[in-house]
């Protein structure tokens, strides 16, 4: 099955800087990647995704990049700011049999940004 | 107006009971799911159901009983409750699993402790 490895498991960065989270997969065949974002009390919400024939995807202060070839993607969030604290999931898409698709989720990274 | 909705919020419970949580959507989607998030937040898929019918099913005991009375609707019927029971459980739907790019909406989640 597929493995999604997830790092940091934490990240504390000041306000204004650029936060950088990287995920690895292992199944070749995953071809959708997403991104969640989860506040405390709260379920995940996704905040952006890449395709496998993307290679970088762009929405205001977040983006995320992915290398097909080393199998990671990344996510990046400039000018962080502290209502960007949350935990943060990326995720891994693949057939699990049929036409029926399955989400594998990294073990999360909790992101501290201090005004 | 809630997409996604699960009662009750918090569930506490004494080793050996039986307890339900219920989900509803209303985003008219296909596919519903059922995720487990333990103490360290890691996020995992127990079942998910497309069209009232049962397309994934992990490792889970089969103490765990999903029950889909239509597409709006997933329930979780857990008999014989155990420590390791204790997590969050989280709802979750998409437009379908057949699909490899959909978006999943989570639900607000269930803290489920037992005693």
């Amino acid at each position: 099955g597929e493995n999604v490895e997830q790092h940091p498991s934490t990240l504390s960065v000041q306000e204004g800087d650029s936060a950088v989270i990287k995920c690895t997969y292992s199944d070749s065949a995953s071809n959708y990647f997403p991104w969640y974002k989860q506040e405390l009390g709260k379920g995940p919400q996704l905040i952006i995704d890449i395709r496998s024939n993307v290679g970088e995807k762009k929405d205001q202060r977040i983006a995320v990049t992915l290398n097909k070839t080393a199998k990671h993607f990344s996510l990046h969030i400039t000018e962080t700011q502290p209502e960007d604290s949350a935990v943060y999931f990326c995720a891994a898409n693949r057939n699990s049999g049929g036409s029926n698709y399955k989400l594998t989720f990294g073990k999360g990274t909790l992101l501290t940004v201090n005004p | 107006d809630t997409a996604v909705s699960q009662t009750p919020k918090y569930l506490v419970t004494q080793m050996g009971n039986d307890k339900s949580i219920k989900c509803e959507q209303n985003l008219g989607h296909d596919t519903m799911y059922w995720y487990k998030q333990d103490s360290k937040k890691f996020l995992k898929i127990m079942f998910s159901y497309n069209n009232k019918e049962l397309i994934i099913n992990e490792t889970v005991p089969n103490r765990f009983s999903p029950k889909s009375p239509d597409k709006a609707h997933l329930n979780l019927h857990i008999n014989s409750l155990e420590l390791g029971d204790s997590a969050v459980y989280f709802c979750a739907s998409s437009q379908d699993v057949q699909g490899a790019y959909n978006e999943q909406f989570f639900g607000p989640g269930t803290r489920l402790t037992v005693l």
